[in-house]
């Protein structure tokens, strides 16, 4: 069965570029969450969606973030503009309900980005 | 004050010995915790979830104290393959999830 899956696995772009990642959460799994690592932050909630409602997104660092689920298999994650602070991995999770009960979230590998 | 708290470490062990990590979390709502295992430029992945009677899944255990806010994972025998980064998780959602990670424990075991 196929996982998270999320693109662009890596992406070096210019400070003020438009950066938009996607994720397409495992089939069946209804509750979506977007994560920022970084070394100084660790991993950090940015929004989660269930039922493809936005839940809680006050993670989201500042109005250059935003996010969409327009439906069940697919997300996204803009940043406009970008700037170098914004550089991380990001990863998206899935989880069957609300993750509540078994916490299981399965991650995507991440999307790598550099702002320059 | 950070919702979920780490000792970032790094913890260098000898393989074989017994270490220990504890977290605490700052919201006395919190419904459930886990811990999970990141390995070097990989995703986390679910280790074990945490009861309040306390649960062992062969090498590891995992203890939740909530009068006093703070959850631990010991391994003992530890094995070279266990060196990774763990992460204590919390959910503070009611209704729905709010899926917290601490920073995370860095964990190396040398031969």
């Amino acid at each position: 069965d196929a996982g998270v899956i999320q693109s662009p696995r890596h992406e070096v772009t210019e400070m003020g570029q438009e950066v938009t990642l996607r994720c397409k959460p495992i089939s069946g799994h209804n509750s979506l969450f977007w994560y920022r690592q970084t070394m100084m932050r660790g991993l950090e909630l940015l929004i989660y969606f269930n039922n493809n409602v936005p839940i809680d997104d006050s993670g989201m660092p500042e109005d250059r973030f935003s996010a969409k689920m327009p439906n069940a298999s697919f997300s996204t994650l803009k940043i406009q503009p970008s700037e170098p602070r914004d550089s991380a991995v990001y990863f998206c999770a899935s989880s069957l309900g609300t993750g509540a009960i078994t916490g299981e979230l399965f991650f995507g590998e991440g999307s790598r980005l550099t702002v320059l | 004050r950070k919702e979920v708290e780490q000792d970032p470490g790094p913890f260098n062990v000898p393989e074989g010995a017994t270490v220990a990590f504890n977290c605490t979390y700052s919201n006395s709502a919190s419904q459930s915790f886990f811990w999970y295992r990141q390995d070097c430029r990989k995703e986390p992945k679910l280790l074990m979830s945490v009861y309040s009677s306390g649960n062992e899944d062969g090498r590891f255990t995992a203890q939740l104290n909530r009068a006093s806010q703070y959850i631990s994972l010991l391994i003992r025998d530890s094995k070279l393959s266990d060196s990774a980064t763990y992460l204590c998780v919390v959910n503070i959602g009611s209704s729905a999830s709010k899926i917290i990670f601490g920073s995370g424990t860095r964990l190396s075991i040398r031969p």
